[in-house]
């Protein structure tokens, strides 16, 4: 079935450890996502890829970059994670612009951070 | 502009029905629906695009008012799959539907 992996499902990192999180589709959507989630709060939007073309948004941490190799792949590099920075990371592809579009979801990273 | 949702959280008994507002001060391109299970991914219930707009499936509807500035889910004969948070997702511009400004959820539980 066509969907949206996320390796690993759990992640335990050290303060300070770089950490990469990884994301892929076989959906073949153009636009990927990158959501952090607190616990009991919405998805926070940290960047999302339309191709190649990367947005960032104006309050997502330095700490924080992403890659995106091809259409199939995205990467979430935390380059020194803070004990702020435990959430789950959520990945997320749809189509491009001409809809709205739904959001596919896929099971998320779960960050600790010791 | 983050969309206000209420009720915060709902108690349902199985069977019962529940209505979830997601409003915004200025008029709205579209609304998104999601529900998110404890621990797992949201997932997709429908997208509303156009003033008076009403979508359904099976036991759970939503509609979109003229103004486009309010969206209400309908969740009818609640079962206990529905419990979850519950999501509205927002865009302004349709230039700008690639990107959606969440609400801070409904929780909803269903107990038998």
């Amino acid at each position: 079935d066509a969907m949206v992996i996320q390796n690993p499902r759990y992640q335990v990192t050290q303060f300070g450890k770089p950490v990469t999180l990884s994301c892929s589709q076989t959906l073949n959507h153009n636009v990927m996502y990158w959501y952090q989630q607190k616990s009991s709060q919405a998805p926070k939007l940290l960047f999302h890829y339309y191709d190649k073309d990367f947005n960032n948004e104006a309050d997502t941490p330095d700490n924080f970059q992403s890659r995106r190799p091809n259409t199939s792949f995205c990467f979430l590099d935390i380059r020194s994670p803070g004990l702020g920075d435990a959430a789950m990371y959520l990945c997320a592809t749809s189509r491009p612009s001409g809809g709205p579009y739904e959001q596919y979801f896929g099971p998320g990273t779960r960050l600790t951070v010791t | 502009q983050q969309p206000v949702q209420s009720p915060q959280a709902v108690i349902l008994r199985e069977g019962e029905d529940a209505v979830i507002n997601c409003s915004s001060s200025k008029a709205l391109y579209s609304v998104h629906w999601y529900r998110q299970k404890h621990g797992e991914a949201p997932v997709f219930l429908m997208i509303l695009l156009k003033g008076g707009e009403q979508k359904g499936h099976e036991k759970i509807s939503a509609s979109f008012n003229e103004k486009k500035q309010q969206s209400s889910l309908y969740l009818t004969a609640s079962q206990l799959s529905y419990s979850g948070t519950y999501f509205c997702g927002t865009s302004l511009h349709p230039g700008n539907n690639r990107k959606l400004i969440w609400g801070l959820g409904t929780s909803l539980a269903v107990n038998p």
